[in-house]
């Protein structure tokens, strides 16, 4: 089946203590991204990579680091979390290198205290 | 300024009625367009993207798109109480690289 999964689901940690949420595709995608999703803010682009080793930065890149080592992984890395940084995050990826047609992820529910 | 604009609503409609959802978005050179459905707690799912002026049909959805005016709506006939939830606008463009942007999201409620 195709799909974009994400890991862990849910998420609740403290301030400071280092994490990574895992992205993978099973579609061979050029396109991949990191989104977060906040009431009456929407959906704001995090970072995004159009190749592997190639990422760059969306709207709200501050706090966040990505890597694209391999075609199919784009973790997204929260070095020293923020209450800040709660949020639902969500990965998507596309076929198209410009990011056209993205397909989502079912979401990781983070909460920092 | 929002790039992309968007009714929170909610928007109800009867069932069987048809639901019209609009989206405004301020840049010129925007190219793509699409519409994402978000039920509650879930993901956004790709429903319709259009690429050009004029009308874009799929089954009870229809996508339009007029440059010039710079907005972008979406139809959906015989509207069904399955077809309640909220309703992401998408843009990609020229002045926004390979990034997509999204409007705030119209929350759509189908009555029976």
């Amino acid at each position: 089946e195709a799909q974009v999964t994400q890991n862990p689901r849910y998420l609740i940690t403290v301030t400071g203590k280092k994490l990574t949420v895992t992205c993978s595709q099973n579609m061979n995608h050029e396109y991949m991204s990191w989104y977060r999703q906040d009431p009456g803010l929407g959906l704001r682009q995090i970072y995004y990579s159009m190749n592997v080793e190639v990422t760059d930065k969306g709207d709200v890149p501050e706090g966040y680091k990505v890597s694209r080592k391999e075609k199919r992984n784009f973790p997204l890395i929260l070095e020293s979390p923020s209450p800040n940084q709660t949020s639902l995050y969500f990965c998507a990826s596309s076929s198209d290198r410009g990011g056209y047609e993205q397909y989502f992820g079912p979401g990781t529910r983070l909460t920092v205290t | 300024q929002k790039e992309v604009e968007q009714n929170s609503g909610p928007l109800s409609v009867p069932e069987g009625a048809i639901a019209s959802l609009n989206c405004t978005y301020s840049d010129r050179v925007s190219q793509s367009f699409f519409w994402y459905r978000q039920y509650s707690g879930k993901s956004p799912e790709l429903i319709m993207s259009i690429y050009s002026n004029g009308d874009k049909e799929d089954g009870r959805f229809t996508a339009q798109l007029n440059k010039a005016s710079q907005y972008v709506s979406l139809l959906i006939r015989d509207s069904q109480p399955s077809d309640s939830a909220t309703y992401l606008c998408a843009v990609n463009g020229w002045n926004a690289g390979n990034m997509l942007t999204f409007g705030g999201g119209t929350r759509l409620m189908v009555k029976p």
